[in-house]
């Protein structure tokens, strides 16, 4: 079982909802991730969080919006996504950010 | 030129074979390098990381090479359980994971 815990396991919403996803990791870890990873492709990283900080933000379209509230957990609020944006939204952690980071098994978003 | 790149296979190999895989990336100022494994549907999993000296967990072997910008990983006596994709992924400055498109693997009995 992974050490990193992602809420909900599935999301269907439409295009004009708001929701959430969650990611919580107990290892003390320092840095935390947000990945996209469409079907047959590999993951793409989104942002990265280090001590708590927003340390990269991959050009994301600002209908995704991560948030750090503590070190351990990881929220990502969605708004007004597009089709295109089903995908399966992985989250992992790494003792810093030059760590080998590991990985919950992911929330599988469709949008209608 | 993709920044890694991978052969993505299928390896379709029978139990107890040994098969390697290998994978190439574009950035001389990569950092750190690990092999992941993906099953269907899964997240992925750290393997094990690669270093220039070469590492080895049981049967599992990875190996890099700076100069070439070349690393690979041998899998000795092949399980059904090895069949699942595996992912190449360097890290880059700013300590930014770049993943390979991924190598499937199938073992058979």
């Amino acid at each position: 079982d992974t050490e990193v815990t992602q809420t909900p396991k599935h999301l269907v919403m439409g295009m004009t909802n708001k929701k959430s996803l969650k990611c919580e990791q107990h290892m003390g870890h320092r840095a935390m991730y947000w990945y996209k990873q469409k079907a047959k492709k590999p993951p793409e990283l989104m942002f990265v969080y280090s001590y708590e900080k927003l340390s990269i933000n991959e050009s994301v379209p600002s209908r995704f919006s991560p948030e750090c509230p503590n070190s351990s957990l990881l929220n990502l609020h969605l708004h007004a996504l597009q089709p295109e944006d089903s995908a399966l939204y992985l989250c992992a952690s790494s003792q810093d950010s030059d760590q080998p980071q590991h990985f919950g098994d992911g929330t599988r978003l469709s949008i209608l | 030129r993709k920044e890694v790149e991978q052969d993505p296979g299928p390896f379709n190999v029978p139990e107890g074979a040994t098969v390697a895989f290998n994978c190439t990336y574009s950035n001389s100022a990569s950092q750190s390098f690990f092999w992941y494994r993906q099953d269907c549907r899964k997240e992925p999993k750290l393997l094990m990381s690669v270093y220039s000296s070469g590492n080895e967990d049981g049967r599992f072997t990875a190996q890099l090479n700076r100069a070439s910008q070349y690393i690979s990983l041998l899998i000795r006596d092949s399980k059904l359980s090895d069949s699942a994709t595996y992912l190449c992924v360097v890290m880059e400055y700013g300590n930014k994971l770049v993943f390979g498109a991924g190598t499937i693997l199938r073992v058979k009995s």
